[in-house]
């Protein structure tokens, strides 16, 4: 089955600086890489994603980088404010268009700490 | 994204006890549902995935006598702890997946706590 690794587990950051969690994957078969950030006690949400035909993708503040060959992918904050710091996770799925349900694997999470 | 609404956020019940938890997709009907599971300061590990009219599957290591899952309806998932102990306490989060639209969006969590 799929095996997704995260980096670091923990990351401290000026406000203002950037902050970058990087991942890798095991199946080369995987085609959706989805980045989710988690409050306290809340369920995770979807910050940014992307499939496995584009390298890059955009929006904001926040980028992510796909490297198919080598099976990694990166989540970039820019200009990182208090209000960023949570939990964040990366994962990986084969997503089906069609309508089949695979799986997503999770990483084990990164708790960013934005300072002021 | 598609919409997600999970009930009860939080609960406490005695040993022993039942507790059931709903999943309902507001906008979209799905035909899979998947349940996690959270411990504290650790990932989301999936338990099973729910399946409308038909059996969940469930993931290596998940006893599927003590998480009941129940997916009647297309926008209705439930997961049921039965006899809970204590080493049952966790967060229990519901995901739905739109392929190709909105990936998949999870319900806000439910805390179960077991005394």
């Amino acid at each position: 089955g799929e095996n997704v690794e995260q980096h670091p587990s923990t990351l401290s950051v000026q406000e203002g600086d950037s902050a970058v969690i990087k991942c890798t994957y095991s199946d080369s078969a995987s085609n959706y890489f989805p980045w989710y950030k988690q409050e306290l006690g809340k369920g995770p949400q979807l910050i940014i994603d992307i499939r496995s035909n584009v390298g890059e993708k955009k929006d904001q503040r926040i980028a992510v980088t796909l490297n198919k060959t080598a099976k990694h992918f990166s989540l970039h904050i820019t200009e990182t404010q208090p209000e960023d710091s949570a939990v964040y996770f990366c994962a990986a799925s084969r997503e089906n268009s069609g309508g089949s349900n695979y799986k997503l694997t999770f990483g084990k999470g990164t708790l960013l700490t934005v300072n002021p | 994204g598609a919409v997600v609404s999970q009930h009860p956020s939080r609960v406490i019940c005695k040993s022993g006890t039942s507790v059931k938890i709903e999943c309902r997709s507001l906008d979209f009907q799905a035909t899979t549902m998947f349940w996690y599971r959270q411990f504290p300061k650790q990932s989301l590990m999936l338990m099973a995935t729910s399946n409308e009219g038909s059996k969940a599957t469930y993931e290596q290591g998940v006893e599927k006598d003590k998480f009941l899952i129940n997916h009647a309806s297309l926008t209705l998932s439930t997961l049921t702890v039965t006899s809970a102990h204590p080493e049952d306490s966790s967060f229990y989060i519901c995901s739905v997946n739109r392929p190709g639209i909105y990936g998949y969006t999870f319900g806000s969590g439910t805390r179960l706590t077991v005394v």
